[in-house]
Protein backbone atom coordinates (compact mmCIF):
# COMPACT_ATOMS: atom_id res chain seq x y z
CA UNK A 1 0.00 0.00 0.00
CA UNK A 2 1.19 3.60 -0.41
CA UNK A 3 2.10 5.73 1.95
CA UNK A 4 1.23 9.16 2.41
CA UNK A 5 2.44 10.98 -0.06
CA UNK A 6 3.19 14.84 -0.61
CA UNK A 7 4.45 17.13 -3.19
CA UNK A 8 6.86 18.94 -3.60
CA UNK A 9 9.12 17.16 -1.93
CA UNK A 10 11.64 20.39 -2.41
CA UNK A 11 10.14 24.10 -2.89
CA UNK A 12 12.31 27.58 -3.13
CA UNK A 13 10.67 30.04 -3.86
CA UNK A 14 11.00 34.02 -3.15
CA UNK A 15 9.14 36.02 -0.03
CA UNK A 16 5.80 37.43 -1.45
CA UNK A 17 5.23 34.49 -3.97
CA UNK A 18 2.33 31.77 -2.94
CA UNK A 19 3.31 28.40 -1.84
CA UNK A 20 0.78 25.70 -2.21
CA UNK A 21 2.36 22.15 -0.40
CA UNK A 22 -0.11 19.12 -1.61
CA UNK A 23 -1.10 15.82 0.46
CA UNK A 24 -2.43 12.35 -0.33
CA UNK A 25 -3.14 10.24 2.60
CA UNK A 26 -3.15 6.82 3.06
CA UNK A 27 -6.77 5.41 1.30
CA UNK A 28 -9.35 4.92 4.47
CA UNK A 29 -7.66 7.19 6.55
CA UNK A 30 -9.94 9.87 8.00
CA UNK A 31 -8.06 11.95 10.01
CA UNK A 32 -5.05 14.58 8.15
CA UNK A 33 -2.49 16.27 9.98
CA UNK A 34 -0.41 18.83 9.02
CA UNK A 35 2.66 19.48 10.95
CA UNK A 36 5.40 21.96 10.70
CA UNK A 37 9.16 20.89 11.91
CA UNK A 38 12.08 23.78 12.21
CA UNK A 39 15.33 24.09 14.26
CA UNK A 40 13.89 26.66 16.75
CA UNK A 41 10.48 25.35 17.37
CA UNK A 42 10.98 21.64 16.70
CA UNK A 43 7.44 19.41 15.17
CA UNK A 44 4.27 21.89 15.52
CA UNK A 45 0.89 20.79 14.57
CA UNK A 46 -0.77 23.27 12.55
CA UNK A 47 -3.74 21.70 11.77
CA UNK A 48 -6.00 18.90 11.49
CA UNK A 49 -8.90 16.93 9.98
CA UNK A 50 -11.46 14.64 10.24
CA UNK A 51 -13.90 13.66 7.87
CA UNK A 52 -12.18 16.08 5.62
CA UNK A 53 -13.51 18.78 8.28
CA UNK A 54 -11.13 21.14 9.75
CA UNK A 55 -11.20 20.32 13.71
CA UNK A 56 -8.20 22.31 14.95
CA UNK A 57 -6.78 25.30 13.38
CA UNK A 58 -5.02 26.84 16.18
CA UNK A 59 -1.52 26.31 14.94
CA UNK A 60 -1.96 27.99 12.32
CA UNK A 61 0.66 30.56 12.56
CA UNK A 62 -0.59 33.69 10.51
CA UNK A 63 -3.66 34.41 7.77
CA UNK A 64 -1.18 34.02 5.34
CA UNK A 65 -1.89 30.03 5.85
CA UNK A 66 -4.61 28.18 4.83
CA UNK A 67 -5.72 24.77 4.24
CA UNK A 68 -7.94 22.34 2.63
CA UNK A 69 -9.32 19.26 2.54
CA UNK A 70 -11.87 18.66 -0.55
CA UNK A 71 -11.75 15.41 -0.98
CA UNK A 72 -10.68 12.52 1.33
CA UNK A 73 -7.85 11.43 -0.87
CA UNK A 74 -6.30 15.68 -1.20
CA UNK A 75 -5.76 18.65 1.37
CA UNK A 76 -3.55 21.29 0.19
CA UNK A 77 -1.61 23.83 2.77
CA UNK A 78 -1.43 26.87 1.54
CA UNK A 79 0.91 30.34 1.85
CA UNK A 80 0.75 33.59 0.65
CA UNK A 81 1.97 35.60 0.79
CA UNK A 82 5.24 33.56 1.84
CA UNK A 83 7.74 34.96 3.77
CA UNK A 84 11.48 33.46 5.05
CA UNK A 85 10.04 32.60 7.75
CA UNK A 86 8.17 30.61 6.51
CA UNK A 87 10.93 28.23 5.33
CA UNK A 88 10.48 24.58 7.16
CA UNK A 89 10.01 21.16 6.35
CA UNK A 90 5.87 20.64 6.29
CA UNK A 91 4.93 17.18 6.80
CA UNK A 92 1.47 15.71 6.18
CA UNK A 93 0.06 12.43 8.08
CA UNK A 94 -2.77 10.55 8.55
CA UNK A 95 -4.44 7.82 10.52
CA UNK A 96 -7.25 6.06 11.17
CA UNK A 97 -9.76 7.85 13.73
CA UNK A 98 -11.39 4.33 14.84
CA UNK A 99 -7.92 3.58 15.84
CA UNK A 100 -8.15 5.95 18.48
CA UNK A 101 -4.54 5.62 19.38
CA UNK A 102 -3.29 8.61 17.81
CA UNK A 103 -0.68 6.63 15.77
CA UNK A 104 0.19 9.01 12.85
CA UNK A 105 1.95 7.73 9.45
CA UNK A 106 3.98 10.35 7.69
CA UNK A 107 4.92 11.61 4.74
CA UNK A 108 8.30 12.15 3.63
CA UNK A 109 8.03 15.54 3.81
CA UNK A 110 8.03 19.18 1.52
CA UNK A 111 11.15 21.60 2.49
CA UNK A 112 10.19 24.79 1.86
CA UNK A 113 13.03 27.59 1.41
CA UNK A 114 11.31 31.06 1.15
CA UNK A 115 14.35 33.34 -0.02
CA UNK B 1 3.25 24.65 28.43
CA UNK B 2 5.53 21.97 27.08
CA UNK B 3 3.39 18.18 27.67
CA UNK B 4 6.86 16.10 26.54
CA UNK B 5 10.27 16.76 27.72
CA UNK B 6 13.66 15.49 26.23
CA UNK B 7 15.87 16.75 28.27
CA UNK B 8 19.00 15.62 26.09
CA UNK B 9 19.75 17.26 23.14
CA UNK B 10 22.19 15.88 21.80
CA UNK B 11 23.84 12.00 22.76
CA UNK B 12 27.34 11.25 21.31
CA UNK B 13 28.30 7.75 21.63
CA UNK B 14 31.02 4.83 20.16
CA UNK B 15 29.77 1.74 17.81
CA UNK B 16 28.56 -0.39 20.37
CA UNK B 17 27.87 0.94 23.81
CA UNK B 18 24.42 1.34 25.16
CA UNK B 19 22.56 4.54 24.52
CA UNK B 20 19.32 5.71 26.79
CA UNK B 21 16.85 8.62 25.19
CA UNK B 22 14.94 10.17 28.12
CA UNK B 23 11.71 11.65 27.68
CA UNK B 24 9.37 13.03 30.73
CA UNK B 25 5.68 13.98 29.82
CA UNK B 26 2.61 15.54 31.07
CA UNK B 27 -0.97 14.78 31.14
CA UNK B 28 -4.44 15.08 32.92
CA UNK B 29 -5.60 12.65 31.08
CA UNK B 30 -5.54 8.56 32.16
CA UNK B 31 -6.17 7.38 28.72
CA UNK B 32 -3.15 7.94 26.60
CA UNK B 33 -0.83 6.58 24.38
CA UNK B 34 3.05 7.31 24.48
CA UNK B 35 5.03 7.22 20.96
CA UNK B 36 8.75 7.25 19.79
CA UNK B 37 9.42 8.44 16.53
CA UNK B 38 12.84 8.14 14.90
CA UNK B 39 14.17 10.87 12.07
CA UNK B 40 16.90 9.88 9.85
CA UNK B 41 19.21 12.10 7.96
CA UNK B 42 17.11 11.38 5.33
CA UNK B 43 14.71 13.72 6.85
CA UNK B 44 11.62 11.06 6.97
CA UNK B 45 9.75 10.35 10.61
CA UNK B 46 9.70 6.35 11.65
CA UNK B 47 7.04 4.92 13.88
CA UNK B 48 8.92 2.70 16.34
CA UNK B 49 6.67 1.84 18.99
CA UNK B 50 3.45 2.67 20.53
CA UNK B 51 2.39 2.47 24.46
CA UNK B 52 -0.66 3.16 25.76
CA UNK B 53 -1.39 4.32 29.76
CA UNK B 54 -2.41 1.10 31.05
CA UNK B 55 0.16 -1.14 29.61
CA UNK B 56 3.25 -0.51 31.82
CA UNK B 57 5.13 -3.75 30.83
CA UNK B 58 8.48 -2.44 29.69
CA UNK B 59 9.05 -4.23 26.01
CA UNK B 60 12.18 -5.18 23.54
CA UNK B 61 12.17 -5.18 19.76
CA UNK B 62 15.67 -6.41 19.03
CA UNK B 63 17.87 -3.88 20.24
CA UNK B 64 15.34 -1.27 21.14
CA UNK B 65 14.20 -1.44 24.55
CA UNK B 66 11.51 0.86 26.40
CA UNK B 67 11.07 1.60 29.68
CA UNK B 68 7.69 2.81 30.82
CA UNK B 69 6.84 4.37 34.50
CA UNK B 70 3.89 5.73 35.21
CA UNK B 71 4.99 7.02 38.39
CA UNK B 72 7.55 9.15 37.32
CA UNK B 73 5.40 10.09 33.85
CA UNK B 74 8.75 8.51 31.95
CA UNK B 75 8.66 6.83 28.87
CA UNK B 76 12.44 6.15 28.40
CA UNK B 77 14.14 4.29 25.13
CA UNK B 78 17.56 2.39 25.18
CA UNK B 79 19.60 1.57 22.36
CA UNK B 80 21.66 -1.55 23.23
CA UNK B 81 25.10 -2.22 21.02
CA UNK B 82 24.39 0.78 18.97
CA UNK B 83 25.13 0.73 15.46
CA UNK B 84 25.97 4.03 13.40
CA UNK B 85 23.14 3.21 11.45
CA UNK B 86 21.20 4.13 14.91
CA UNK B 87 22.02 7.84 13.80
CA UNK B 88 19.51 9.93 14.00
CA UNK B 89 16.91 12.42 15.79
CA UNK B 90 14.96 10.41 18.23
CA UNK B 91 11.48 12.15 19.10
CA UNK B 92 9.15 11.42 21.81
CA UNK B 93 5.63 12.16 21.50
CA UNK B 94 2.41 12.18 23.63
CA UNK B 95 -1.08 11.62 22.14
CA UNK B 96 -4.26 12.88 24.36
CA UNK B 97 -7.69 12.11 23.85
CA UNK B 98 -8.76 16.12 24.38
CA UNK B 99 -11.75 16.31 22.29
CA UNK B 100 -12.48 12.74 21.08
CA UNK B 101 -9.77 13.36 18.58
CA UNK B 102 -6.12 12.13 19.61
CA UNK B 103 -3.46 14.69 18.67
CA UNK B 104 0.92 14.21 19.17
CA UNK B 105 2.52 16.28 21.15
CA UNK B 106 6.15 16.19 20.46
CA UNK B 107 9.31 16.57 22.72
CA UNK B 108 12.31 18.34 21.43
CA UNK B 109 14.02 15.77 20.11
CA UNK B 110 17.42 13.95 20.96
CA UNK B 111 20.10 14.03 18.48
CA UNK B 112 21.99 10.39 18.51
CA UNK B 113 25.35 10.21 16.70
CA UNK B 114 27.17 6.99 16.62
CA UNK B 115 30.47 7.00 15.90
CA UNK B 116 32.61 3.80 14.12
Amino acid sequence: DAGVIQSPRHEVTEMGQEVTLRCKPISGHNSLFWYRQTMMRGLELLIYFNNNVPIDDSGMPEDRFSAKMPNASFSTLKIQPSEPRDSAVYFCASSLRQSNTGELFFGEGSRLTVL
Amino acid sequence: AQKVTQAQTEISVVEKEDVTLDCVYETRDTTYYLFWYKQPPSGELVFLIRRNSFDEQNEISGRYSWNFQKSTSSFNFTITASQVVDSAVYFCALSEDLTGDYKLSFGAGTTVTVRA
